[in-house]
């Protein structure tokens, strides 16, 4: 069964850089979300969106923006990284009023 | 503020075992309740969930225990085996699961020979 992608797997920036991160949801799926995975943390929820339009928002820091496309697939967009920035970053997705939320295996951004 | 509580951080268990993982939560407005396994480079991956509407859920050698009047939830892992071995992280959410999940803290499950 098709799962949900993201890409790249992993990044490396430097601080004050920019990065995207993309993620395509399971087909037919409406809704995407984003989370922040900390070094030995719990998933912290980023944003979410709902046939295109953001549906909720977590801690996001005001330096990163997301949206979601006419095809469902979202990207996250992130400036000014600081070293504070690196993390696993999951992307989930799900069909609206169907649980669970499928997650990708993330992207594994480095800050140096 | 940790929203959902978990319990215990780490816990090792022999193979064969029962693996008991412990989550309590404070917000009331939570109605679906699901654990999700991690290995290491990979995304959560559901296990198993329920609604507060049954008090049990079982589904091969996971079960899930709910107490809606703690506001409590337990994994049971039962004849646990080498390959169980990962982190567990019980999670919740409102509006049926419909809205973002809100984890806790994790366990880091080890199973021994």
């Amino acid at each position: 069964a098709a799962g949900v992608i993201q890409s790249p797997r992993h990044l490396i920036k430097e601080k004050r850089e920019t990065a995207t991160l993309k993620c395509y949801p399971i087909p037919r799926h409406d809704t995407v979300y984003w989370y922040q995975q900390g070094p030995g943390q719990d998933p912290q929820f980023l944003i979410s969106f709902y046939e295109k339009m953001q549906s909720d928002k977590g801690s996001i820091p005001d330096r990163f923006s997301a949206q979601q496309f006419s095809d469902y697939h979202s990207e996250l967009n992130m400036s000014s990284l600081e070293l504070g920035d690196s993390a696993l970053y999951f992307c989930a997705s799900s069909s609206r009023g169907e649980q669970p939320q499928h997650f990708g295996d993330g992207t594994r951004l480095s800050i140096l | 503020q940790q929203q959902v509580k978990q319990s215990p951080q780490s816990l090792i268990v022999q193979k064969g075992g029962i693996s008991i993982i412990n989550c309590a939560y404070e917000n009331t407005a939570f109605d679906y309740f699901p654990w999700y396994q991690q290995f290491p480079g990979k995304g959560p991956a559901l296990l198993i969930a329920i609604r507060p509407d049954v008090s049990e859920k079982k589904e091969g050698r996971f079960t899930i225990s709910f107490n809606k009047s703690a506001k409590q939830f337990s994994l049971h892992i039962m004849d646990s085996q080498p390959g169980d071995s990962a982190t567990y992280f019980c999670a919740a959410s409102s509006n049926f699961g419909n809205e973002k999940l809100t984890f806790g803290t994790g366990t880091r499950l080890t199973i021994i020979p």
